[in-house]
């Protein structure tokens, strides 16, 4: 039972360059999330879904993109990558509202 | 929409002295009260937390309390060890609505516990 993975683990981009961030979990969760994570910030909500297909958006969502395809699965994409979003990024996941959300290891991004 | 603020930032104690961290939030819907642990380098993990209908509870050495008519909530650590040392993030969010199971973090705390 490996819980929440993400991948990759590290990623370096240029400015302007694309990437997709990949979570999975296997516990069967309907809810997946994705936060940014910057020092001093806390934990900030990019985007969620409640379920296969569904998505939608959290407190910051600008410059990205998520889709559901399967419910195992939440991608995150980046179009044209910012200085800006050079951060920390984790996946979590929970069984419904108000559950406990199990966090992935995250991907450390880097935008020069 | 909420905003949690979470207090102190930076915390240090001596090892068997107890640490308290206080947030209070603004959106009397909120109805879940979850705190956090992250150990540097690794992921947020789930340490206690407290839905609406209760005013304490207790889990070992941690407890969190809830003050729901003042909008804030504490996370007490009795006993402190060398191993509490981490950031504590403290979070709400409610299960109704829009944003149901959105969590709202405050931008935590550092404790330190010195041996």
């Amino acid at each position: 039972n490996a819980g929440v993975t993400q991948t990759p683990k590290f990623r370096v981009l240029k400015t302007g360059q694309s990437m997709t961030l990949l979570c999975a979990q296997d516990m069967n969760h309907e809810y997946m999330y994705w936060y940014r994570q910057d020092p001093g910030m806390g934990l900030r909500l990019i985007h969620y879904s409640v379920g296969e297909g569904t998505t939608a958006k959290g407190e910051v969502p600008d410059g990205y993109n998520v889709s559901r395809l399967k419910k195992q699965n939440f991608l995150l994409g980046l179009e044209s990558a910012a200085p800006s979003q050079t951060s920390v990024y984790f996946c979590a996941s929970s069984y419904s509202a108000n559950y406990e959300q199990y966090f992935g290891p995250g991907t450390r991004l880097t935008v020069t | 929409g909420e905003n949690v603020e979470q207090h102190p930032s930076t915390l240090s104690v001596q090892e068997g002295d107890s640490a308290v961290i206080k947030c209070t939030y603004s959106d009397s819907a909120s109805n879940y009260f979850p705190w956090y642990k992250q150990e540097l380098g690794k992921r947020p993990q789930l340490i206690i937390d407290i839905r609406s209908n209760v005013g304490e509870k207790k889990d070992q050495r941690i407890a969190v309390t809830l003050n729901k008519t003042a909008k804030h909530f504490s996370l007490h650590i009795t006993e402190t060890q060398p191993e509490d040392s981490a950031v504590y993030f403290c979070a709400a969010s409610t299960d109704y609505g829009g944003s149901q199971g959105n969590l709202i973090f405050g931008k935590g705390t550092k404790l330190s516990v010195k041996p």
